[in-house]
């Protein structure tokens, strides 16, 4: 089946240590997504990318970094300059070029201060 | 500026009654509207969306809505809840490109 694929589910980060998440999809997809997303508020944009080897800051990108090789894969790099890591991060694909396409999500990782 | 409201942050209803979940948006250009919903530590789902094509849209697991452009408004619907409908759901707005604008959310309790 065709879908976003998250990992870790759930993540514990020390104090001053990188992490990654890593997103895969298979959906033949160009745009991929990394949203935010705190207790009792909507999703907010970390990164977005449209192409291969193009990304593009959303609204709360400090303290975060991406890359994007593959057209398959947009990982998401928690660094120590996030001071509020805890968050449940969702990635999303979806059918570039307009934006009347829906967003497609993975189930998310959990992530924690340890 | 775009934004979209959702207009109520809970809402709390009976199995086998109808379910009204209110969104309201702000846009200079005709977006696309979305509503997804969520389960506990689950991704977003896609319900339905609206494209400029008919105003009245038909979703998935009985859901449906209706875009009204002279009150900026587009509701969710169904007219009988199911125990399974508990989740969080959340209207969305694309008015062209990559900004796509989420509501916070409303979260719908269903009683047995």
């Amino acid at each position: 089946d065709g879908g976003i694929t998250q990992s870790p589910k759930y993540l514990f980060r020390k104090e001053g240590q990188n992490v990654t998440l890593s997103c895969e999809q298979n959906l033949n997809h160009d745009a991929m997504y990394w949203y935010r997303q705190d207790p009792g508020q909507g999703l907010r944009l970390i990164y977005y990318s449209q192409i291969v080897n193009d990304f593009q800051k959303g609204d709360i990108a400090e303290g975060y970094s991406v890359s994007r090789e593959k057209k398959e894969s947009f990982p998401l790099t928690v660094t120590s300059a996030q001071k509020n890591p805890t968050a449940f991060y969702l990635c999303a694909s979806s059918i570039a070029g307009s934006g009347n396409q829906p967003q497609h999500f993975g189930d998310g990782t959990r992530l924690s201060i340890l | 500026a775009q934004s979209v409201t959702q207009l109520d942050s809970h809402v709390s209803v009976s199995e086998g009654t109808p379910v009204l979940l209110r969104c309201n948006y702000s846009s200079s250009y005709s977006p696309s509207l979305f509503w997804y919903v969520q389960h506990p530590n689950k991704g977003l789902q896609l319900l339905l969306k609206y494209t400029s094509a008919a105003t009245l849209v038909k979703g998935i697991n009985g859901f449906e809505a209706e875009f009204k452009k002279s009150e900026t408004s587009f509701h969710l619907t169904k007219p009988s809840a199911h125990m399974s409908d508990a989740a969080e759901y959340f209207c969305v707005a694309n008015t062209g490109g990559f900004k796509t604008i989420f509501g916070a959310g409303t979260r719908l309790f269903v009683k047995a």
